[in-house]
């Protein structure tokens, strides 16, 4: 069935890289996503990339799609406390027939001043 | 910008009681989803419906159901709550005309204790 996987926690200090990884498992995922969620708040969309792209860059964010390895990653650069937050990678599966999204646990992201 | 909107961000309900979560999306969205979302366990998806009327059941759809009368609003009843329902509650909407079809919008979400 479909599974997305992340790990739960990450923490970094103010001013480094965050790379936060996802692995999916359907391969006919049409979109791939990232969303934010501050405390207390709901999901934010912060960005998506399409499953023919590698890669999709957006100011300090970087999205890098390994298709071979349904793998996903989110790379934030020069973090900063108000990153702190968690972190959902989503992939639609069925090329998007159903429109259902499926979500992963979601990560943590703990920034240390 | 597309604005979802739930009746309530705190609820404290007693088990046993009904309890109604309303959602309202403003954009004309066709797409309407329930989840919950539990530490450690991610969102899951309760109900959705693709259209007024149509309903479809989600991944963990026991003990509630939903009505969806107008399209702007989507609502997520308990018949009957029980202490395991307390959670987060998130609502989004979404359209299949947009690009990145699936892209969800969400609710700031109603966080219901059940005593």
């Amino acid at each position: 069935g479909e599974d997305v996987e992340q790990s739960l926690f990450l923490s970094v200090r103010e001013g480094d890289s965050s790379v936060i990884n996802c692995t999916y498992t359907d391969s006919s995922s049409t979109y791939l996503y990232w969303y934010k969620q501050e405390p207390g708040a709901g999901l934010q969309l912060l960005t998506y990339i399409f499953s023919n792209m590698d890669m999709k860059q957006d100011q300090r964010l970087t999205v890098l799609l390994n298709k071979k390895d349904k793998h996903l990653s989110l790379r934030i650069a020069d973090t900063q406390t108000g990153d702190s937050a968690i972190y959902f990678c989503a992939e639609s599966p069925h090329g998007g027939a159903t429109n259902k999204l499926i979500f992963g646990t979601g990560t943590l992201l703990a920034v240390q001043p | 910008d597309v604005k979802v909107t739930q009746s309530s961000r705190y609820l404290v309900k007693r088990t046993g009681e009904k309890v109604f979560l309303e959602c309202v999306q403003d954009m004309d969205h066709e797409n309407m989803f329930w989840y919950r979302q539990d530490p450690g366990l991610g969102l899951r998806l309760i109900y959705f419906s693709y259209d007024v009327k149509m309903k479809e059941k989600g991944d963990i759809p026991e003990g509630y159901s939903v009505s969806r009368e107008k399209k702007e609003r989507f609502s997520l009843i308990l018949e009957s709550a029980s202490t395991n329902q307390t959670s987060m509650y998130l609502c989004a909407s979404s359209s299949p005309v947009e690009v990145g079809t699936e892209t969800q919008y969400f609710g700031p979400g109603t966080r219901l204790l059940v005593l």
